[in-house]
């Protein structure tokens, strides 16, 4: 069945330090794949989304590129900040079905 | 811009009691999800509607947890009797032909 599988946490960076968060997926068909971004105590946020091969998603700094050759969708943002301590999850969509990674939980210490 | 209204925020319930959440999805989405969220891991399917109609409750504890939208707009999930296991975060979110899903805020219960 469709999956997601993304990088175990937790995750400590220092400010202005490059993040990779990595994503793969397992899907029949063609899916969209999405970042969710989860503050303590909120719900999810999309942070960015792709919904076709090679298709770049970017927000706030951050990018992902969905490679269908090797089924992922990597997180990345080149310097972070303290305000991206967070969870970030990794999703697809096939049809009106999203199907969640476990969360990769970031912490960037000043 | 739109949101997905969730309530209450937070609960506090005694095992064996009833408790209900409710959810106002984004006027216009025909699909709505109700997820369960337990602390540190990811969302997991509960319910899904598509307009009033249940597509999928595989996932649903159908022994004590119900779930409706009646009029095709706003939801609500209950649980009764409430379990200790049931302490988690309850999310809903809705959708549309566009490709993402817009979630609530969410409610957190806490069992005792």
């Amino acid at each position: 069945g469709d999956s997601v599988t993304q990088m175990e946490g937790p995750v400590t960076l220092s400010e202005e330090a490059f993040l990779t968060i990595n994503c793969t997926y397992t899907a029949t068909g063609y899916p969209s794949l999405f970042w969710y971004v989860q503050y303590p105590g909120e719900g999810l946020q999309l942070l960015l989304k792709a919904t076709k091969a090679d298709d770049k998603g970017s927000n706030k700094g951050f990018e992902a590129t969905y490679r269908k050759e090797t089924t992922s969708f990597h997180l990345e943002k080149g310097s972070v900040q303290v305000s991206d301590s967070a969870v970030y999850f990794c999703a697809l969509r096939r049809g009106n079905q999203f199907y969640f990674g476990t969360g990769t939980s970031l912490t960037v210490i000043p | 811009e739109a949101e997905v209204a969730q309530s209450p925020r937070y609960k506090i319930t005694e095992k064996s009691q009833a408790v209900a959440f409710w959810c106002d999805p984004i006027s216009g989405h025909a699909t709505l999800y109700w997820y369960r969220q337990i602390l540190g891991q990811g969302p997991e399917l509960l319910v899904q509607f598509q307009d009033e109609s249940v597509v999928d409750d595989s996932q649903l504890p159908k022994d004590r947890f119900s779930a409706e939208r009646l009029k095709g707009v706003d939801s609500t999930l209950k649980i009764q009797p409430a379990e200790l296991g049931d302490s988690a975060m309850y999310l809903c979110a809705s959708s549309s032909s566009t490709p993402s899903a817009t979630f609530g805020s969410g409610t957190r219960l806490t069992v005792v």
